[in-house]
Formats: C-alpha cells, sequence, structure tokens
C-alpha cells in the first residue's frame, strides 16, 4: 500500500523548457513534504521542501505547489538545465515520523 | 568528514551469509535513519534511532535484520542469513536536532548483492 505515489518513472524535457514532476498521497494526515534529487551512485541530497499550511514555495529555478484537497504535488524545474537530470524522489512525513518516499521519477534534460 | 559515511560501498555475499554495513554520521547529529532501495522501488525505511530514545524499528522486514548504534554516533546494521531479496541499496541518514522530518544528510549507501 504506497502512501506515497509518482506514477511516472520518467520524463524527457529539453533544456530550456519546465520541468514538471508529479507525486501523489493518500494519507490525509501527511503535513510535511520534500523533494530529494539523487545522481547515480551518490545519495539522495534535498532539494525543496513544503509545508502543508503552504500552497507554493519557490527556491530559485525550483518550485513545489501543494493542492491538498486532490493531495497532489507538483516539482516544477524552469528552466530545465542538463545539469538537472536525476532520479526525483518525493517523500512526506505526519508529524513526528519517519519520512515516506515515492519510487521516483527519473529526469532527462536534453540538449 | 563532513558528510554521512558508509561502508562498505559495495558488498557481494552468498546467501545464508550475515553481513554487516555501517554508517558514521554527521557529527552532532543526534537522529540516524536507515532505509533500503531496492531495484525499481522507493526508499524503504528500516529503522531510526533519536538520542538516547528506544530506536523505532517498525520498517525492518524480518527478525533476520537488526541495528545499533554505539555511544549515540556510529550505527551499524546487521543482516542475518542473507537472502536475495535483501540485495538493495542500503542508505544511512542523519538529522540534526529532536525532529524527523526536514532535511536528511544521506550517505552514499552500501550497494549489497546476495548471490
Amino acid at each position: 500500500d504506497q502512501q506515497v505515489k509518482q506514477n511516472s518513472p520518467s520524463l524527457s524535457v529539453q533544456e530550456g523548457r519546465i520541468s514538471i514532476l508529479n507525486c501523489d498521497y493518500t494519507n490525509s494526515m501527511f503535513d510535511y513534504f520534500l523533494w530529494y534529487k539523487k545522481y547515480p551512485a551518490e545519495g539522495p541530497t534535498f532539494l525543496i521542501s513544503i509545508s502543508s499550511i503552504k500552497d507554493k514555495n519557490e527556491d530559485g529555478r525550483f518550485t513545489v505547489f501543494l493542492n491538498k484537497s486532490a493531495k497532489h504535488l507538483s516539482l516544477h524545474i524552469v528552466p530545465s538545465q542538463p545539469g538537472d537530470s536525476a532520479v526525483y524522489f518525493c517523500a512526506a512525513s505526519e508529524g513526528n515520523t519517519p519520512l515516506v518516499f515515492g519510487k521516483g521519477t527519473r529526469l532527462s534534460v536534453i540538449a | 568528514g563532513a558528510g554521512v559515511s558508509q561502508s562498505p560501498s559495495n558488498k557481494v555475499t552468498e546467501k545464508g551469509k550475515d553481513v554487516e554495513l555501517r554508517c558514521d554520521p554527521i557529527s552532532g547529529h543526534t537522529a540516524l535513519y536507515w532505509y533500503r532501495q531496492s531495484l525499481g522501488q522507493g526508499l524503504e525505511f528500516l529503522i531510526y534511532f533519536q538520542g538516547n530514545s528506544a530506536p523505532d524499528k517498525s520498517g525492518l522486514p524480518s527478525d533476520r535484520f537488526s541495528a545499533e548504534r554505539t555511544g549515540g554516533s556510529v550505527s551499524t546494521l546487521t543482516i542475518q542469513r542473507t537472502q536475495q531479496e535483501d540485495s538493495a541499496v542500503y542508505l544511512c541518514a542523519s538529522i540534526s536536532g529532536t525532529g524527523l522530518t526536514g532535511e536528511l544528510f544521506f550517505g552514499e549507501g552500501s550497494r549489497l548483492t546476495v548471490l
């Protein structure tokens, strides 16, 4: 029973365009959401987060949107760069519980 | 070092053998997690340690798995009588403060292959 779902295993985007990575969750008690980025043979690194009291958080080229009623969040990267090519994991938590991760989406940014 | 350090980076073992995976968290970080990533899967929570509190072992898949954290720092994950389904990348992460959420700092992982 997956609580955090990333339904697209892969995504290809042209350099300079917008990348949109999607994530759905089933637990309405989740109150904190994060995106992690992972390069091959490296551990995941934190990218951006959002609390459930917000619906948007922006950090440079990265913006996370949260739609609580739809239990959906998305990560927008604009403009996309070749160095953004990686696997992106969505994660969520409820209070002080361990993060629950999705299966990841592999983003390929084509030059 | 500055980051979370894990060893070995790669381990190939035969089915039925025991393995130990080590994690050295960021100095001063009070909480430590173990996750694993099997092929095509997301990160699966295994266990976490917070200070001197009893560890949360709710994610351990079987009693063949155990972990300890000595002196509030280095942690060892032990898998006894390994099975092929144990093959995965085992990731350790640490976090400062008392909260379990927020920015986890991950190590590079230990890739375990059980033949």
